[in-house]
């Protein structure tokens, strides 16, 4: 069945230290891809989606593109913040627009000042 | 933006007795609602899909007259443990789906719910 498996935390980094979170998925189709953020003591927020092949997207300083080849959906920022701390879920939508969510494990970042 | 509340954010209660969870979008109307849940240190599970006016659809090896799912309006879809036991304390989270289908799921902030 259709599957996200993503780099296991905890990653811990220096402010400004450059980021990047693997993300690899398994799916049958054409999903639609997504990281979401879980700020400490708050929900999931969307970070970004891609909707299909080459597509990139990016917020807050984020980027992730969508590589169909590598069934990757990597997230990266060139220099994180104390405040980017959080635990990031890559998650693939399967079944189009009205399906549900599947999400990886959750990979907890930590940045020092 | 679209906000997702749900209600309680933490439940602690002793062990034989039933929680209800609420799920409510407040800016949209969702006619569809889902029901995740989370164990430590692993991903977010789905249990089952709330379709306003109709049955939940539940996942593989959930347990539906345990994990009992109403959606009977619009804007609130219920999640209700029943006789609950400690090996169903966890983390629930709702997320809700605005009716026009395009537009990514918003999440509720999550129920904490210890069984003791």
């Amino acid at each position: 069945g259709d599957s996200v498996t993503q780099m296991e935390g905890p990653v811990t980094l220096s402010e400004e230290a450059f980021l990047t979170i693997n993300c690899t998925y398994t799916a049958t189709g054409y999903p639609s891809l997504f990281w979401y953020v879980q700020y400490p003591g708050e929900g999931l927020q969307l970070l970004l989606k891609a909707t299909k092949a080459d597509d990139k997207g990016s917020n807050k300083g984020f980027e992730a593109t969508y590589r169909k080849e590598t069934t990757s959906f990597h997230l990266e920022k060139g220099s994180v913040q104390v405040s980017d701390s959080a635990v990031y879920f890559c998650a693939l939508r399967r079944g189009g627009s009205q399906g549900n969510l599947i999400f990886g494990k959750g990979t907890k970042l930590s940045v020092k000042p | 933006g679209a906000v997702v509340s749900q209600h309680p954010s933490w439940v602690i209660c002793k062990s034989g007795t039933s929680v209800k969870i609420e799920c409510r979008s407040l800016d949209f109307q969702a006619t569809t609602m889902f029901w995740y849940r989370q164990f430590p240190k692993q991903s977010l599970m789905l249990m089952a899909t709330s379709n306003e006016g109709s049955k939940a659809t539940y996942e593989q090896g959930v347990e539906k007259d345990k994990f009992l799912i109403n959606h009977a309006s619009l804007t609130l879809s219920t999640l209700t443990v029943t006789s609950a036991h400690p090996e169903d304390s966890s983390f629930y989270i709702c997320s809700a789906r605005d009716s026009q289908g395009s537009q990514p799921q918003h999440f509720g902030d999550g129920t904490r719910l210890s069984i003791l």
